[in-house]
This record gives structure tokens, sequence and C-alpha cells, in this order.
């Protein structure tokens, strides 16, 4: 089973539009969540850590459920400059400094 | 703002030829890592090493790799004998590791193997 699980999409939403995607992971003793963004041929670039009471930053809000072992992200009011691909980063507390990448949520939003 | 590099941004070899890939991480920083991502594919995690020594690596890390840091700045990815296999991204990364795991990325140096 996979570390780390995400629905490849694409999500394809006009602007202004509310997305959100999911990530799961299997792994109970996960300890540190991360969503990243990748563009195309880039560098992963952190987007926001993913606190357990959940986190906002500006448009973007980060949830955790432990209980379900998902983690998400909503993106409000989506801009053309937020098309990218969104990964799920995970650590846990047993090999704290060994990372997991979901393969990645794409989206497109579209004018 | 302080950043991480990396160099070269890409490289071409021959099967069989040993590569070294460079990245300076961001000063302060105590952690590095080392990943990779195949064309099309996900991020995987090769390496972590901390304090002169590795940390964690994956199964994909094996006797053909090995890292380094020859000094204060530097932190290098040797693949000795490389395979077409090898071909992919190759990202460096570092992290502070105080109270935060965030970790900060290079540019990447893309390696083609043929």
């Amino acid at each position: 089973r996979k570390e780390v699980e995400q629905d490849p999409g694409p999500f394809n939403v006009p602007e202004g539009a509310t997305v959100a995607f999911n990530c799961t992971y299997s792994n109970s003793a996960s300890q540190s969540f991360f969503w990243y963004r990748q563009d195309c041929r880039k560098e992963p670039k952190l987007l926001m850590s993913v606190y357990s009471s959940g986190n906002e930053d500006g448009r973007f809000t980060a949830q955790l459920n432990r209980a379900s072992q998902y983690i998400s992200l909503l993106i409000r009011d989506s801009k053309l400059s937020d098309s990218a691909t969104y990964l799920c980063v995970v650590n846990n507390r047993y090999n704290f400094n060994k990372f997991y990448f979901g393969s990645g949520t794409k989206l497109n939003v579209k004018p | 703002e302080p950043e991480v590099t990396q160099t070269p941004s890409h490289q071409v070899t021959q099967m069989g030829q040993e590569v070294i890939l460079r990245c300076v991480p961001i000063s302060n920083h105590l952690y590095f890592y080392w990943y990779r991502q195949i064309l099309g594919q996900k991020v995987e995690f090769l390496v972590s090493f901390y304090n002169n020594e590795i940390s964690e690596k994956s199964e994909i890390f094996d006797d053909q790799f090995s890292v380094e840091r020859p000094d204060g700045s530097n932190f290098t990815l040797k693949i000795r004998s490389t395979k077409l296999e090898d071909s992919a991204m190759y990202f460096c990364a570092s992290t502070t590791g105080v109270s935060s795991y965030e970790q900060y990325f290079g540019p990447g140096t893309r390696l083609t193997v043929t």
C-alpha cells in the first residue's frame, strides 16, 4: 500500500472557483504533513505545513483528520496562477527524516 | 531571500560514467536531502543527511550512490556508474530541523544518461 495517495486529477476549474484536494496516508505514525506546489519541470515549493488544528494562509486552508488519516487543501477564489500540481508530503515519528511524497494532484484554472 | 542552489542545471553523461551533482543548502540549515523525479513520475526520497552522516536512506539509494559534505557549504550526490534508468531530475533540499521540517528545494539538476 502506498504511503501517500492523491487523486491525480486534473481538476479543471474556472477562475474564482473554490476547489479542494484530499490526500490519504497509510501510516498511523505519520507526524508532519505538508502541501507543496510544483510547476511543470520545476522544484517543489512549500505551500504550507498542516497543523492538527488546521491552518489558513490567505486563500488556502489546510486541514488534518488523524482519525481518517487524510489531509485536505482548500483553495478559494482560484487564480490562473494557481494552476500547478499540488503535492502532499508526510513523514513519521519513526523515520522522521524520511519524507513520502504523493504523486500530486494537477489543477488547471481556466479563464 | 536565502535559497538552495544546485549545479549543474543539466548534465549529460554516458552509461557507466560517474557523475557528481552539487548543492549548496541554505546556510543555517542542518538537514540535507536528495530526491529524484523521473519525468512524469512522483518525487522520490533518496537520502537525508545530518551531522555529517546519513540519517535515512531509501531502497533506491544503493551502493551506486554516495553523499558527502566536503566542506561547510557544499553537499554532493555521487552516482558511481550511471545507468539509463538514472535519468531523472535530482533535487536537493534543506531544512533547519528546529521545530519544523519544512524543506526548501533547489532548482534541480536534470541528469540525462545516454
